[in-house]
């Protein structure tokens, strides 16, 4: 079975420095993997996406991933964190069907 | 502007009375689908549609129903809701294998 782990319930971090939100994956086949990002009464909001090629994917708000094949990860980086990036933030992988996976979420919190 | 609207936003009712929340998208996607979202186990899909007159369960279909009857439209329906339905629920479209626009989200109580 298709599964999405996120190892982490809560990541905090402070402001300027580095972030990663860690992602593993469990699928049949090429993965087709995802990261959700949701802002408190919001919606999700599609960040970024890998489905073939570099294993460094770019996404919106300076956000990236890195797809790792040989350790099943996806994990969410951003080189310099912002108070503004605190949200709760979802992988997921989509299966053969076309539905989403998603992983239990991680609390990111940026502190100034 | 691509959306995806759902409706009503926020839903307090009472155990047993019916209610529908609505769900419409403007990008003319074939597939689309209702997740709910609990605190620690992250969004599960309820059912979903692949398109006109086709849906199939999701991994927690028990309790819901829907309907495709146009492309844009998506409606879930709860004929009997208890209180273990109190959640956070979001409509998504998306064409296939790119991923997904979802919906505000609309909060249910039932008391």
């Amino acid at each position: 079975a298709q599964s999405v782990a996120q190892p982490e319930d809560q990541v905090n971090v402070a402001e300027g420095n580095p972030l990663t939100v860690k992602c593993t994956y469990s699928v049949s086949g090429n993965p087709y993997l995802f990261w959700y990002v949701q802002y408190p009464n919001r919606g999700l909001q599609f960040l970024l996406k890998y489905i073939t090629g570099d294993n460094l994917v770019k996404g919106s708000y300076g956000f990236e991933a890195e797809f790792n094949k040989s350790q099943t990860s996806f994990h969410l980086k951003k080189p310099s964190a912002l108070v503004s990036d605190s949200a709760l933030y979802f992988c997921a992988v989509r299966d053969l069907g076309g539905k989403l996976i998603f992983g239990q979420g991680t609390e990111l919190s940026v502190k100034p | 502007e691509a959306q995806v609207t759902q409706n009503p936003r926020y839903l307090i009712t009472v155990t047993g009375k019916k209610l529908t929340v609505t769900c419409s998208q403007n990008m003319n996607h074939e597939y689309m689908s209702w997740y709910r979202q609990d605190p620690g186990l992250g969004l599960r899909q309820i059912y979903y549609s692949m398109n006109v007159e086709v849906t199939d369960k999701g991994d927690v279909p028990e309790g819901y129903k829907v309907s495709r009857k146009e492309k844009r439209n998506f409606p879930l329906i709860l004929e009997s809701p208890s209180p273990n339905q109190t959640s956070l629920y979001f409509c998504a479209s998306s064409p296939s294998g790119v991923g997904a626009f979802f919906g505000q989200g609309t909060r249910l109580t039932v008391v």
